[in-house]
């Protein structure tokens, strides 16, 4: 089957870095991606992984390591605005490219 | 704005209702996905479609249909709604390309059944 664990909850301070893990079981993975959800909104797309390696995005990165079927969203220099839900989901080949979320972490920014 | 439009934003309903929720992707998006999003929890991939054609199922209840029209919008249909329908529902669109495959998330419909 299919699954992805993440920390439920993660606690930080303005200007720290922090890092979210994610584990994934598929039955033919095809790519790791990470969203933002602010409370009653919409999820946004932060970042993408099909190969292993880091991506890059201003304050975010995301690595990947399909051997270890483990990948993580780095947030450097924390911002209030960061709090929000992170979740990561994974496009599987198995019954068609379904594409399946984790339950979400929820990161707190402290001041 | 992500450029994927739901309507309605809010809707009310009773048990036993059916409900139509209306999905238009971002302009050149040929994939649509559903998501069941319940209170405090994760997203739940319902159903995927691409150019018309269903490509992918998830956990969708059989109360629970979509299609996906020639001018590509989508429609999710829930009947015999139970309280435990309440949720966000989420359509998604995506040009499900071989490097193109993020998804932009529209805003949301919010079924409230009572």
């Amino acid at each position: 089957g299919q699954s992805l664990e993440q920390p439920s909850e993660v606690t930080a301070v303005e200007g720290a870095i922090v890092q979210i893990n994610c584990t994934y079981q598929t039955s033919g993975f095809y790519g790791l991606s990470w969203y933002q959800q602010h409370d009653g909104g919409a999820p946004t797309f932060l970042s993408y992984n099909a190969l292993d390696g880091l991506e890059e995005t201003g304050r975010f990165s995301s690595f990947l390591s399909r051997s270890d079927s483990y990948g993580y969203l780095l947030l450097q220099e924390l911002q209030m605005k960061d709090s929000a839900s992170y979740f990561c989901a994974v496009r599987d080949r198995g019954g068609g490219f379904k594409t399946i979320f984790g339950a979400g972490t929820r990161l707190f920014v402290k001041a | 704005d992500s450029g994927v439009t739901q309507t309605p934003k809010h809707l009310i309903t009773a048990t036993g209702q059916r409900v139509t929720l209306r999905c238009s992707p971002r302009s050149g998006d040929l994939s649509v996905y559903w998501y069941q999003q319940s209170l405090d929890q994760g997203l739940q991939f319902l159903i995927h479609y691409y150019n018309g054609e269903e490509r992918a199922k998830g956990n969708i209840l059989e109360r629970f249909s979509a299609q996906q029209f020639p001018d590509l919008h989508s429609e999710l249909n829930l009947s015999s709604l139970e309280l435990g329908d309440s949720a966000l529902y989420f359509c998604a669109s995506s040009q499900d390309t071989l490097s193109r495959k993020t998804q932009y998330f529209g805003p949301g419909t919010r079924l409230l059944v009572l």
